[in-house]
């Protein structure tokens, strides 16, 4: 099974802050990655697919990169609705494996 | 939208199904996937089947107890649950592809 090693696990900020979170693959998954976005009692939502492809509707504030086993995702400048846990998830081999996920919190 | 039912409370080594119905659209042609998520807890994939139901997979944690299948004519998939185990408590999701999602099932497992 390939680990999905996401870090940090929790971050303390404030709206107009820049937050980076890392995901780091047990091995090569090329540009097999989706990130998701989900608020407390809600569905997860994705963001991204392809490692760094926005998804249509989701804000050009949140951009993402990275390939082979290192991925980041960015919030440029966190707004009041960014404030959720954010997953990343592998699919190029099953079983797909999801990160531990992280917590954006506020400061 | 997908539409699921058949959670509940359940004791350790029973059984429960879950259903998931795509509503206002047809899935014949979608992969379907099972995610789970324990209170509290972080995201897990369960198990993916395929449109045309020839090729499903499982996580290793469910492999051997659970079953998928679906009926493209109801527009439904199913995740047989066997032998349940205090592990397997969590809310149940269904979803086509990675995008349109269930809105969760809750599965407690408790003696």
């Amino acid at each position: 099974d390939i680990q999905m090693t996401q870090s940090p696990s929790a971050v303390s900020a404030s709206v107009g802050d820049r937050v980076t979170i890392t995901c780091r693959a047990g091995q090569v998954i090329s540009d097999y990655l989706l990130w998701f976005q989900q608020k407390p009692g809600k569905v997860p939502q994705r963001l991204i697919f392809r490692s760094s492809s926005l998804r249509d509707g989701v804000p050009s504030r949140f951009s993402a990169s990275g390939s082979a086993t290192e991925f980041n995702l960015t919030i440029s400048s966190l707004q009041p609705e960014d404030f959720a846990t954010y997953y990343c998830l592998q699919h190029s081999t099953y079983p797909w494996t999801f990160g531990q996920g992280t917590k954006v919190e506020v400061k | 939208q997908l539409l699921q039912s058949g959670g509940g409370v359940v004791q350790p080594g029973g059984s429960l199904r879950l259903s998931c119905t795509a509503s206002g659209f047809g899935v014949s042609a979608a992969a379907m996937n099972w995610f789970r998520q324990a209170p509290g807890g972080g995201l897990e994939w369960v198990s993916t089947i395929s449109g045309n139901s020839d090729i499903i997979k499982y996580g290793d944690s469910v492999k051997g107890r659970f079953t998928t299948y679906r009926d493209n004519s109801e527009r439904t998939a199913y995740l047989q649950m066997n032998s349940l185990s205090l592990d397997d408590t969590a809310v149940y999701y269904c979803a086509v592809g990675v995008d349109v999602w269930g809105q969760g099932t809750l599965v407690t497992v408790s003696s």
